[in-house]
């Protein structure tokens, strides 16, 4: 089955303890890119990925990381985590770039404490 | 500015009526547009999408509508069923950007 897979599917965390959150999908798509979204903000983009060793900064990428280093895998690494990083966080991915249907996963609910 | 505008925020109805969402974008120049639903929790689901050439396209009960001139867009749910009951969200592309403007969602009760 085609999809995309986030896990942990829900993470509670202290402030500052560094966590990774894992993206894979089976589609073969260049084009991946994470997401937060928060009540009344809609979804916001963090970064995104064009293909392998290309990543760039969505609209708030400040206190995220991320790596492409094989083209299934997009994970996304908070090195301090911060309270006000508490959100519900999406990956997804796309063929032949962003103007295309996306794929999401089923989303990461992040709280940190 | 490149910007999607949904309304209504959000919209109660009775189980078997219909109802429409709106969309209106500012980006410039337009590639296409979708419609997702997304359950609550969940992540967003694909209903349609439509390209510029393009000025209705149906998925089921869900009929959407383009009128690129205008630059809007509106989603029609026909005899809602209690699982319609979602968050519908719009979405556009540019022409020429790798990224994509989301709105900000249209949440819809259905009640029975």
């Amino acid at each position: 089955e085609a999809q995309v897979t986030q896990n942990p599917r829900y993470l509670i965390t202290v402030t500052g303890k560094k966590l990774t959150v894992t993206c894979s999908q089976n589609m073969n798509h260049e084009y991946m890119s994470w997401y937060r979204q928060d009540p009344g903000l809609g979804l916001r983009q963090i970064y995104y990925s064009m293909n392998v060793e290309v990543t760039d900064k969505g609209d708030v990428p400040e206190g995220y990381k991320v790596s492409r280093k094989e083209k299934r895998n997009f994970p996304l690494i908070l090195e301090s985590p911060s309270p006000n990083q508490t959100s519900l966080y999406f990956c997804a991915s796309s063929t032949q770039g962003s103007g295309y249907g996306y794929t999401f996963g089923s989303g990461t609910r992040l709280t940190v404490v | 500015k490149n910007q999607v505008e949904q309304s209504p925020q959000s919209l109660i109805i009775l189980e078997g009526k219909n109802c429409t969402l709106q969309c209106n974008y500012t980006v410039s120049p337009f590639s296409n547009l979708r419609w997702y639903k997304q359950d609550t929790g969940r992540g967003p689901v694909s209903l349609t999408i439509m390209t510029f050439s393009e000025n209705t396209k149906s998925n089921g009960r869900y009929t959407a509508t383009l009128d690129a001139d205008t630059k809007q867009s509106s989603l029609h749910i026909t005899a809602s069923q209690l699982s319609d009951s979602a968050s519908y969200i719009c979405v556009v592309s540019g022409e020429y950007s790798d990224k994509i403007i989301f709105g900000k969602g249209t949440r819809l009760h259905i009640l029975p």
